[in-house]
């Protein structure tokens, strides 16, 4: 079965620092690999997906992630963070397999300070 | 696109009472589903809907808790009787059949029960 895991609830990181959130997924056949952002009292948007190809993969809002198939690894990146990116981020792992079981980790709180 | 609908936003009732939400996915999108997210459980999938035919529903906690999805355009989750522990944010999402599970959710609806 696949799980993820999330391994910070909550990032504090001042304004225009970079930031990396991980993501580790567990998995015994082959992957698709998300990350959602959800803003105060919203929905989850889609911020990037990787399916297959380049292991580098750029979502909106200059967020980017790299899919590391040895460590089991989605980890999300940002070179400059905004007051803006502030927000709850989610990790979700979807076998290829799996038909429609779209397994979310628990999220990490994106805290920007300025 | 007006994308996923859901209503009400916010819903504040007394414990015992019937829970009905509504949700409305983005026209063409033949796959629906329920989550449920709350700070302890994270986001959990209760149902999801192919071509308005329930798929699984394993994730639905009790009997208490039963979905309907009577044609492609609305679906509605209902609570009867309601419960303090069911007090959560309710999110509806769909994709269409194309689309490896890159999901749209809707805002969400935020039950409180008293």
């Amino acid at each position: 079965a696949q799980s993820v895991t999330q391994l910070d609830s909550q990032v504090p990181v001042f304004e225009e620092a970079p930031v990396e959130l991980r993501c580790n997924y567990s998995s015994s056949v082959s992957v698709y690999l998300f990350w959602y952002v959800q803003y105060p009292n919203q929905g989850l948007q889609l911020l990037l997906k990787y399916l297959s190809g380049s292991t580098l993969v750029k979502g909106i809002n200059g967020f980017e992630a790299e899919f590391n198939k040895s460590q089991t690894s989605f980890h999300l990146r940002k070179p400059s963070v905004h007051i803006s990116d502030t927000a709850e981020y989610f990790c979700a792992v979807s076998e290829w397999n799996a038909g429609n079981m779209l397994t979310f980790g628990g999220g990490t709180r994106l805290m920007v300070k300025p | 696109d007006a994308g996923v609908i859901q209503s009400p936003r916010h819903e504040v009732t007394e414990m015992g009472q019937e829970v009905t939400l509504r949700c409305k996915p983005i026209s063409g999108h033949d796959y629906l589903f329920w989550y449920r997210q709350t700070m302890m459980r994270g986001l959990e999938l209760l149902i999801y809907f192919n071509n308005n035919v329930p798929i699984d529903d394993s994730g639905m906690p009790e009997d208490r808790f039963s979905a309907k999805m009577p044609n492609a355009s609305f679906s509605t989750l209902k609570i009867q009787p309601s419960e303090p522990r069911d007090s959560a944010v309710y999110f509806c999402a769909s994709r269409p059949t194309s689309g490896a599970n890159v999901l749209t959710f809707g805002a969400g609806s935020r039950l409180t029960v008293l």
